[in-house]
């Protein structure tokens, strides 16, 4: 089973934008047919699907989010990558990528927690 | 967007004790559920997909059942090990949504 791991800068200013990477290893990116998911989970709002993207570039994105998201996959460093813009406080959460197969998270990573302020 | 209401939202249970967690949808999402469990500052793992069809790994005492709108996850001899806070999840329709959590802890 592949393994995830998230990076991340961990603070991020109100209105910028927001990027991690989720790397891959233990298998190809190209394997399988996974989905490539990203998940985050705030106090606020429990458990909150991101949106997931096939290594062909089809993506599928929440709704709540979608204005303000990009992902993206680098299947040459077998990784794929988040952007949230304009992001705000209630953006803070811990983020986690995952692998979506059948729409069920078989594998995720360990997390990264992601905090906006000023 | 598909609703998740788990109940109870906390329940206090025995080593040895029957525990079972229930999960609503607000349509029906025919078998597109997924249960996971959460310990403290690790990701959720995945227990349950399709309803009713148990992970490798993962031990028997865990049980899924339902179709349509609701849904059961029962461990059947809770173990140190279990206490926990268990989600469910539904993949029918996007967005995909999951419950508020159940939390399991030791009485």
């Amino acid at each position: 089973q592949v393994q995830l791991q998230e990076s991340g800068p961990g603070l991020v200013k109100p209105s910028q934008t927001l990027s991690l990477t989720c790397t891959v290893s233990g298998g190809s990116i190209n394997t399988g047919n996974y989905y490539w998911s990203w998940i985050r989970q705030s106090a606020g709002k429990g458990l909150e699907w991101i949106g997931r993207i096939f290594t062909n570039g089809n993506s599928d994105y929440n709704p709540s989010l979608k204005s303000r998201v990009t992902m993206s996959v680098d299947t040459s460093k077998n990784q794929f990558s988040l952007k949230l813009s304009s992001v705000s406080a209630a953006d803070t959460a811990v983020y986690y990528c995952a692998t979506d197969l059948g729409g069920s998270y078989r594998g995720w990573g360990q997390g990264t927690l992601l905090t906006v302020s000023s | 967007d598909i609703q998740m209401t788990q109940s109870p939202s906390s329940v206090s249970a025995s080593v040895g004790d029957r525990v079972t967690i229930t999960c609503r949808a607000s349509q029906g999402i025919s078998s597109w559920l997924a249960w996971y469990q959460q310990k403290p500052g690790k990701a959720p793992k995945l227990l349950i997909y399709g309803a009713s069809s148990l992970q490798s790994g993962v031990p028997s005492r865990f049980s899924g059942s339902g179709s349509g709108t609701e849904f059961t996850l029962t461990i059947s001899s809770l173990q140190p090990e279990d206490f926990a806070t268990y989600y469910c999840q539904q993949a029918n329709s996007f967005p995909y949504t999951f419950g508020q959590g159940t939390e399991v802890d030791i009485k």
